[in-house]
Parts: structure tokens; sequence; C-alpha cells
């Protein structure tokens, strides 16, 4: 099974400011034969279904800010917030599909300082 | 509109059965893969089984080692309805479970829509 590990688990950022999210797997996931790296992120409020923000680790779903954007390739990704906003307090998670299991990460935890 | 309605859950003590079902609306149900993804309390997110849609793979089935030859997927696509047919329920099973709906015709692709959740809880 693929591993994704997120770093940091928590992170608390000024409203305004920038956040990012690291997500990295275990093995690559990203398919040579048509240049797509199988990575979403999705965001989680409490009480709520996930919500997804980013596929193929850098294309934004339709309707999501585009404050939020996704970056990287291969084994290592990364999700920024560039202007924090209240709304935006969450937890995220990454999520290959490259392979079954479609494994997550463990969650990162974001939080207004 | 995508609708995703999760149904089924409940109290069920370790051993026993449960079937999940989930009622979709507003998309051609057929086209898409489907998955199961639960959520234990506090806990984050794990993919528990999918189910390709219409085309080449259509109707086959995936699951998590942690589910294999307990649970079952399947979808009726004359319903717009997917099932999880859970068997031998354990504790570590108490979660909230998910329907969700892939971007594409394989679950290859990411979840672009997910139900409300319905739990299921293994006590005795």
């Amino acid at each position: 099974d693929i591993v994704m590990t997120q770093s940091p688990d928590s992170l608390a950022v000024s409203l305004g400011e920038r956040a990012t999210i690291n997500c990295k797997s275990s093995q690559s996931v990203l398919y040579i034969s048509n240049n797509k790296n199988y990575l979403a992120w999705y965001q989680q409020k409490p009480g709520q279904p996930p919500k997804l923000l980013i596929f193929w680790a850098s294309t934004r779903e339709s309707g999501v800010p585009d404050r939020f954007s996704g970056s990287g390739s291969g084994t290592d990704f990364t999700l920024t917030i560039s202007s924090l906003q209240a709304e935006d307090v969450a937890i995220y998670y990454c999520q290959q599909y490259f392979i079954t299991p479609c494994t997550f990460g463990q969650g990162t935890k974001l939080d207004i300082k | 509109e995508v609708q995703l309605l999760d149904s089924g859950g409940g109290l069920v003590q370790p051993g026993g059965s449960l079937r999940l079902s989930c009622a979709a609306s507003g998309f051609t149900f057929s086209s898409y893969a489907m998955s199961w993804v639960r959520q234990a309390p506090g806990k984050g997110l794990e993919w528990v089984s999918g189910i390709s849609g219409s085309g080449g793979t259509s109707g086959s089935t995936y699951y998590a080692d942690s589910v294999k030859g307990r649970f079952t997927i399947s979808r009726d696509n004359s319903k717009n309805t997917l099932h999880l047919q859970m068997n031998s329920l354990r504790a570590e099973d108490t979660a909230v479970y998910y329907c969700a709906k892939h971007g594409g015709d394989r679950c290859y692709s990411s979840v672009d829509y997910w139900g409300q959740g319905t739990l299921v809880t293994v006590s005795s």
C-alpha cells in the first residue's frame, strides 16, 4: 500500500497569512503515460463530509476559491492557502488514487493564530 | 444537483451484519465509479471499498485489506443505488461510513461528491 504522510499534524496561522501543508507519498503517484499526479486534497469541517479542493495535484475544483493551490509531483506535494480566512479552519487531507487502496494522509488540523 | 443519501447504519453486535445503501441522483449513476470511505470517531479518513462504473472495467470491485472477505460492495444501476454488505463486524469497524462518487468511471479518480454519512456502531 502507498503510505501518505502529511506535515505538520497541526498548524496555526494568522488571518491573511499563508498556510502551507505538505504531503509525501511512499512511492511515486505520477503516471508517466499521461504525466498526471494521482493526488487530491480535501477539506473537512466539523460535522461535515469532506469536500474536494484539488485534484491531479494542482487542478482546483470548480467553486473553490483561488487562494487554494496545489503543487508538487512524484512523491512530494503541497497545499497552499495564500491568505487565510476564518472559514478555512478545518482538517485537510491528501489522498492518492494511483493504486488501490486509495490511501489518505493522517490529516492536518488548521487553526487561526 | 448531485445528491448521495446514505442509510442503513445503526448499532450491531460484534459478529453481526449490516447493509448500507446510498441512493444517488443528479448524475448518470452507471457511468461513475463509487466508493465507501469511513471515519472512526475522532480519527482520519479510511477508504474501504470501490466499484467501477460503465466502461471496460465495469463493475470491478476493490477492497481495503482490513475488510476484504467480510465486506461486499455492489451497485444497482437500474435503481441508482450503491450498497455495502458488512458481515462479521468488529468493534474496529465502528465509524461514520460515507458514500462517495468518483470523477470518472474508475476508482483511479478523485472523489468529487460525498454523502452525509451513516454511523455504524459495533458493540455488545
